[in-house]
């Protein structure tokens, strides 16, 4: 993988449900691999930065994993609600830069 | 103050003008950062500037001139752009170069050229 890849690109889902998406990085020259929550019109906003294989992240209803011997993260959000609506970017630091992926966008319906 | 602000949050500017984006932040980072996203597309890294030094220029256009006047400001100075520069460009900063520590980011600046 030469690039950050992020899946799916979109998802809606219900109040309530559960959700996942993932993030696939070169797992080469790896320093940190970062999540960031970007509301429209808003800052992203850091959730996490990782840097250890096995490495796992909470904040509130949403949690990271990391493994960097083959190249993944995950993202969990447990009982969305619709605040959580927004893009997830997640973000690779190699050598000398941060390398983001597009980004998944969820929307949470009530 | 945890904030990086950008300003103006949106700009229209012709073929021929000559404008500025500004970015501030007053958190004591001496690393600063210019974006650009097109849509669909992820953030691209055009210019870091560490301790108000250059540190990386990502092969830029130099239609596209940063400056970094003192540790708290970044600007970035357009000239002659085209159309297809139109984007969200977005500026962030972080303690020292080196994302490791965290990045905080601005709102971004919508830019359209016409």
């Amino acid at each position: 993988i030469l690039n950050v890849e992020q899946s799916p690109q979109s998802l809606h889902v219900q109040e309530g449900d559960s959700t996942n998406f993932t993030c696939s990085f070169p797992s080469s020259n790896f320093y940190a691999l970062h999540w960031y929550r970007w509301e429209t019109a808003k800052s992203p906003e850091a959730l996490f930065v990782m840097t250890l294989n096995g490495d796992e992240k909470k904040k509130g209803r949403i949690s990271a994993t990391l493994n960097t011997k083959e190249g993944y993260s995950y993202l969990y959000i447990k009982g969305s609600q619709p605040e959580d609506s927004a893009t997830y970017l997640c973000a690779s630091e190699n050598t000398d830069k941060l390398i983001f992926g597009t980004g998944t966008r969820l929307q949470v319906f009530p | 103050d945890t904030e990086v602000t950008q300003t103006p949050k949106h700009l229209v500017m012709g073929m021929t003008n000559k404008k500025s984006l500004k970015c501030e932040q007053h958190m004591g980072h001496r690393a600063m950062y210019w974006y650009k996203q097109k849509a669909k597309k992820p953030p691209e890294l055009m210019f870091v500037y560490s301790y108000e030094k250059l540190s990386i220029n990502e092969s830029v256009p130099s239609r596209f001139s940063p400056e970094c006047p003192n540790s708290s400001l970044l600007n970035l100075h357009l000239h002659a752009l085209q159309p297809e520069d139109s984007a969200l460009y977005l500026c962030a900063s972080s303690q020292v170069e080196g994302a490791s520590y965290g990045y905080t980011f601005g709102s971004g600046t919508r830019l359209t050229v016409v």
